[in-house]
């Protein structure tokens, strides 16, 4: 079956420090892959997608960027953290098959100080 | 782009009652509307979705209503038990060509009261 793993699950980091969050995916290959910021209180939102190795694509501007330099690890990345950083990052992977189910990883909780 | 509302933003029941959350969505091309469930510190996870093609679904004591032509469409739990409690997320998508790039409403947290 299909496991989602990503690290670190939690984080502090200075405002300016930099940033690489892991995500990796077992038991697929080619999968889509996505990630999602939670900030406190709100909805998901979603910051990139991966359709394949070195293909990104970005939904929103911000001060992040991602990269996917094998099959099944997205890595989301930041060289100057701010404030407005801090949140619930959320990995995903999609399953293609019939219910296009979207499958969430235990996410990372970045607070920014 | 996209835009879905949810409402209420919290809910508050007894044990036994039923809960309704209701989300409007903005474009008429959406025709994939999943809800997701989220417990204090954990991810979120799919309870039940619906395609376009279909006016209502159910699965057990959750059942999901849509309707198209006014861009809205509702959750609704039947006698709601104290691990009913979470945050519960609507979502919509173009899933023909957008499968994965969910738009979010805010949520909607459900406490129920033993």
């Amino acid at each position: 079956s299909q496991t989602i793993h990503q690290w670190p699950a939690t984080l502090v980091q200075p405002v300016g420090s930099p940033l690489s969050l892991e995500c990796t995916v077992e038991g697929t290959s080619n999968p889509n892959l996505y990630w999602y910021r939670q900030a406190a209180g709100r909805g998901l939102q979603l910051l990139f997608y991966s359709v394949g190795i070195g293909q990104i694509s970005s939904e929103v501007p911000q001060n992040l960027s991602a990269s996917r330099p094998q099959d099944r690890q997205f890595i989301l990345s930041s060289k100057k953290l701010l404030l407005s950083d801090s949140g619930f990052y959320l990995c995903a992977w999609l399953d293609r098959g019939d219910t296009g189910e979207l499958f969430f990883g235990e996410g990372s909780r970045l607070t920014v100080l | 782009g996209e835009n879905v509302e949810q409402h209420p933003s919290t809910l508050s029941v007894q044990e036994g009652d039923s809960a309704v959350i209701k989300c409007t969505y903005s474009d008429s091309a959406s025709n994939y509307f999943p809800w997701y469930k989220q417990e204090l510190g954990k991810r979120p996870q799919l309870i039940i979705d619906i395609r376009s093609n279909v006016g209502e679904k159910k699965d057990q004591r959750i059942a999901v209503t849509l309707n198209k032509t006014a861009k809205h469409f509702s959750l609704h739990i039947t006698e709601t038990q104290p691990e009913d409690s979470a945050v519960y997320f609507c979502a919509a998508s173009r899933s023909s060509t957008s499968y994965g790039k969910l738009t979010f409403g805010q949520g909607t947290i459900l406490t129920v009261h033993p």
